[in-house]
Order: structure tokens, then sequence, then C-alpha cells
């Protein structure tokens, strides 16, 4: 497509629920990020696919997060038993190496 | 790590003046700096970058200065219009965007009519 894709836009899940996130990045970009941005603050990184090699997962919180990239496309992001401090919007981007970011709109995740 | 900071948080100017935010980082190793703008209910916007290897980078009304002694960089929007009103935030990593970037904490701008 023509720009990073997030599904859904907006979700609301009760804590404890696992949920995923999803991320449709531009055709051909081969390194995927995902950030997290809650009220207020700056973009947290959470963590950076890029072609083949391992993700870097430094940024992820907890081990209730986790990420995959599926055919070097397609990337879910996991939040496994939900807690309200989780609440935030979820933001990826997608770019060619060494060149700028192209975010997509986010999800907004609300934990009640 | 890299830790970025950013000046102001909140910037209120009339239309037609030049605003300015300011950044500072603290790895003498990154050398890659974007701006982004925040408009809301949308994901941030790449606007301007500028690489370690030149001071100053112009775009219409919007320029960018690199300081690298003294490890800061300056966003300059002059002529301000309504429009111009959003969340902007600066960000630096190594290895000329090769990396993940480290985002300051953002200013929101408004400009008056």
């Amino acid at each position: 497509g023509a720009g990073v894709s997030q599904s859904p836009s907006n979700k609301v899940t009760e804590k404890g629920k696992d949920v995923e996130l999803r991320c449709d990045p531009i055709s051909g970009h081969t390194a995927l990020y995902w950030y997290r941005q809650s009220l207020g603050q700056g973009l947290e990184f959470l963590i950076y696919f890029q072609g083949n090699s391992a993700p870097d997962k430094s940024g992820l919180p907890s081990d209730r997060f986790s990420a995959e990239r599926t055919g070097g496309s397609v990337s879910t992001l996991t939040i496994q038993r939900t807690q309200q401090e989780d609440s935030a919007v979820y933001l990826c981007a997608s770019s060619l190496p060494g060149r700028g970011y192209t975010f997509g709109s986010g999800t907004r995740l609300t934990v009640v | 790590g890299e830790n970025v900071e950013q000046h102001p948080s909140t910037l209120s100017v009339q239309e037609g003046d030049s605003a300015v935010i300011k950044c500072t980082y603290s790895d003498s190793a990154s050398n890659y700096f974007p701006w982004y703008k925040q408009e809301l209910g949308k994901g941030p916007q790449l606007i301007i970058d500028i690489r370690s290897n030149v001071g100053e980078k112009k775009d219409q009304r919007i320029a960018v200065t690199l300081n690298k002694t003294a490890k800061h960089f300056s966003l300059h929007i002059t002529e301000t219009q309504p429009e111009d009103s959003a969340v902007y935030f600066c960000a630096a990593s190594k290895n000329s965007g090769y990396s993940t970037l480290t985002f300051g904490k953002g200013t929101m701008l408004l400009v008056s009519p």
C-alpha cells in the first residue's frame, strides 16, 4: 500500500486479557519498528526488525510483550495479560535502511 | 544509551512569527537527526532531517541546524501558519539511520491567527 497500515485503530480490553496489534508496512521496506506513546510522553522504542536479522527486542518492557514479523512483511505485537499501565498508543513504522521512518496512525489501546 | 532532551514542551506564537525548538543529545556517535510533526490522531510525519556531515539544511519555511561540538540541534519554522500547529518531535540515531531512533518528549506548537 501507499502507507503503513495499523489495525485495529482502537482497542478496549479488560485487564488480564491478551491483545494482538497488527502492522502492514510499506511494500519493500526492510526495517520495521514498534514504538509506544503514552499521554504527554515521547515515543518509547519497543522492538526493531531489519530484514532477516534477529530482532532488537531491547525496548520490550516485560516478558508479557512479544512481536513477530512474518515473511519480512506483516508484523504482530502481542501483549499478554494486559495491565492498565499498558494503555497507550502503539505506533508502527517502516523504512528503507538508513532512511527516515514512515509511521502508521497507531492503535490506541485502553485497558479497563 | 542515547538520551534526547527537547525544549520547550509548549510554544505559542502569533501567525507570521518564527518558532524555534531545541534538542540536545548525549551520544557523540549519533549522526542522524530527523524531525517529525504529529497532528492529532495521526502518526508522526517526517518533515526534515540532517546528517552530521552538514551544519544546516533548509526546506521552504523549515530549517534545521546542527552543532556537533555542543551536541545540539534546532528546528526553525519561519512565517508560521495555523496549520503548523502540532506536536513536533526531534530524534537521534547512530549509523545514519541504520539503527533505532531515540526521540525527545515533544513540543506542542500552537500558532494563533
